[in-house]
């Protein structure tokens, strides 16, 4: 069974610094699709950045980034020029695409990110 | 607007009375999900749907029940609720294959308080 660890339960970084926070599956598909969304106070989920397992480029949406190390089973999430409203949780998230739970997110148990003024 | 839509937001009930919370979505999506949010363990899955009449348990099915009789809604039901589902549920749904990398799109969650 696939499983997702994010090892970092809080960080805390200065507004316009840059963190990143650590995300480690482990799954036996060769081809999948990994996520990070981002839950503010308000409670909704929202996709921050996705990336296909074939794509050998690291996915970028302006200032998130991800380091993808498919050998290593590492999906790193990057925030350049932290802002304040960055102030979250944040989930790791794995979608297989074979099987009969095909839909499904596995995701870790969250890293609770905190930006300083 | 693409939207999941759960209902209700919050709600506090005492143990043993019945409840329904609804998931409606309306992007013709064919997989649908319910996940509970607990401090310290993430978002766990509670039963999941990948087509009308098919669904399947996640990983805590015990306690809950859920239908899908028409693609749009995926009702999550408890019968006898006790205090320790009370809990942040999110109701999710997304394409399949072709699509399936596409993210899930979830609904604003709902509260719930079981006393």
């Amino acid at each position: 069974a696939q499983t997702v660890t994010q090892s970092q339960p809080e960080m805390s970084v200065q507004e316009a610094e840059t963190v990143t926070l650590s995300c480690t599956y482990d799954t036996s598909e060769s081809n999948y699709y990994l996520f990070w969304y981002k839950q503010p106070p308000s409670r909704q989920m929202i996709l921050v950045i996705r990336q296909e397992a074939y794509k050998q480029q690291n996915a970028t949406e302006n200032r998130f980034s991800v380091n993808f190390q498919k050998a290593a089973k590492s999906f790193s999430l990057k925030i350049s020029d932290s802002q304040l409203g960055d102030t979250a949780m944040y989930f790791c998230a794995f979608r297989g695409l074979y099987g009969g739970s095909q839909g499904n997110l596995i995701f870790g148990k969250g890293t609770k990110l905190s930006v300083k003024p | 607007e693409a939207q999941v839509t759960q209902n209700p937001r919050y709600l506090i009930t005492v143990t043993g009375k019945k409840l329904t919370v609804t998931c409606s979505q309306n992007m013709n999506h064919e997989y649908m999900s319910w996940y509970r949010q607990d401090p310290g363990l993430g978002l766990r899955q509670i039963y999941y749907s990948m087509n009308v009449e098919v669904t399947d348990k996640g990983d805590v099915p015990e306690g809950y029940k859920v239908s899908r009789k028409e693609k749009r809604n995926f009702p999550l039901i408890l019968e006898s609720p006790s205090p320790n589902q009370t809990s942040l549920y999110f109701c999710a749904s997304s394409s399949l294959g072709f699509y399936s990398n596409q993210p899930q799109h979830f609904g604003d969650g709902t509260r719930l308080s079981i006393l």
